[in-house]
Parts: C-alpha cells; sequence; structure tokens
C-alpha cells in the first residue's frame, strides 16, 4: 500500500480563504516533491524540497519539509479560482534494501472553491 | 520543445485481450517512467527506464505486465490478459537524468477494460 498519506482528502474554501495540505510518511523520505493536477489533466511539478526544515515559497504557495523528513507540507494564501485542481505530495521512499527508483504519490487533497 | 506524447489517448478492450501503450518522452530525457493512477488515487509508480534498461520493475504489479524501451527513447507498456482491474489512466513521465530530477508527465492513456 501507499507509504505517503495526505490529509484532507477534500477541502472546500472560498475564493480569498487560505488552503493547507498536509503530507506525512511513515519512512523518511529522501526528498518531496510537490505536483498539481487540474481536473482532465496531468501531474504538473511545482517544486522539490531536499533539505529537512527546508521552506520554500512560490508567490502565494509555501512550501515546508519537516525536520525529521517525514512530512511536509504546502499552504496557499488567499485562493484564486485558478488554484483548483488536486495537490500531490510524493517522495522516493527508503524502503529497507534500497530505495525505489520511482515516486510514492499520496492520495491527493482536491481543492474547491467557492466563489 | 514538444512535451511527452502518450498515444493512444483512450483504449477500450475486452478481458483477456492484449494491448499496448505508447510513450514519447522529451527529446534528451534519459530517464523514463510509467506510472498508473486509478480514480481518486495518486500514481502508482510502475517501471523506470534509465536509457534502454529497466532500471527498477519493482512497481510492476504481476508478469502480465512488461515494458521495452529499445532505443533508449520511445517505450512501450504492453499489458497481457487484461482484467477489467487493469482499468485506469496510464501515465508516462521523463526526466532529463532520473534520480531526483523535475518528471514531466504525459497526458496519459486511459485503459478500459470491458
Amino acid at each position: 500500500g501507499q507509504q505517503v498519506m495526505q490529509i484532507p482528502q477534500y477541502q472546500h474554501v472560498q475564493e480569498g480563504e487560505d488552503f493547507t495540505t498536509y503530507c506525512n510518511s511513515s519512512t523518511t523520505l529522501s526528498n518531496i516533491q510537490w505536483y498539481k493536477q487540474r481536473p482532465g489533466g496531468h501531474p504538473v511539478f511545482l517544486i522539490q524540497l531536499v533539505k529537512s526544515g527546508e521552506v520554500k515559497k512560490q508567490k502565494r504557495l509555501t512550501f515546508q519539509f519537516g525536520e525529521a523528513k517525514k512530512n511536509s507540507s504546502l499552504h496557499i494564501t488567499a485562493t484564486q479560482t485558478t488554484d483548483v485542481g488536486t495537490y500531490f505530495c510524493a517522495g522516493f521512499v527508503l524502503y529497507s534494501g534500497g530505495g525505489a527508483d520511482g515516486l510514492t504519490f499520496g492520495k491527493g487533497t482536491h481543492l474547491i472553491i467557492q466563489p | 520543445g514538444a512535451g511527452v506524447s502518450q498515444t493512444p489517448s483512450n483504449k477500450v478492450t475486452e478481458k483477456g485481450k492484449y494491448v499496448e501503450l505508447r510513450c514519447d518522452p522529451i527529446s534528451g530525457h534519459t530517464a523514463l517512467y510509467w506510472y498508473r493512477q486509478s480514480l481518486g488515487q495518486g500514481p502508482e509508480f510502475l517501471i523506470y527506464f534509465q536509457g534502454t534498461g529497466a532500471a527498477d520493475d519493482s512497481g510492476l504489479p504481476n508478469d502480465r505486465f512488461f515494458a521495452v524501451r529499445p532505443e533508449g527513447s520511445v517505450s512501450t507498456l504492453k499489458i497481457q490478459r487484461t482484467e477489467r482491474g487493469d482499468s485506469a489512466v496510464y501515465l508516462c513521465a521523463s526526466s532529463l537524468s532520473g534520480g531526483y530530477a523535475e518528471q514531466y508527465f504525459g497526458p496519459g492513456t486511459r485503459l478500459t477494460v470491458t
């Protein structure tokens, strides 16, 4: 089963409100990547975090990587209708005996914005 | 330049049939990945190619699934004796070098097994 968990599964916000999605792994991640998938579209890379405790910002988006490299969050300030979509975190899980070379994705958080 | 392309965009097949799904990565990208995405789920890793070789096929669910990348560019995912549970969107992604590099996803092939 999936090793990377995300909450909440769905988030309804009014336009202009803030939004946060949380990502947790049962094992240490070498890094974490965030992707956005618009309805009917494919995942699009947003950012990668590598260092313990790292914080990165992209305009209204703030990404954090936990000190233990087991959790991460994405915060959007003052949501806009263009932010609608599903936000996925994904990491390279370090399994015993060697890590997989493909990303392990969370189930995603579906952001729904009410104008 | 052009992004990752996948064909066909939709495929409907009967249970027990064989299907091939094609991925054309971004030119110059040495790494190629196949993922499968079911409704309401995140993409699930299937296989990773570095050049022509399958560097990691640990995500293939069983021996009905096989993938090739004979010349290090285009890849084909092959599914034998399809089952209804194989229905999903099959996503291909490529990256410049593999490892932690950003992955660029194609539009996917929606496979429906009836």
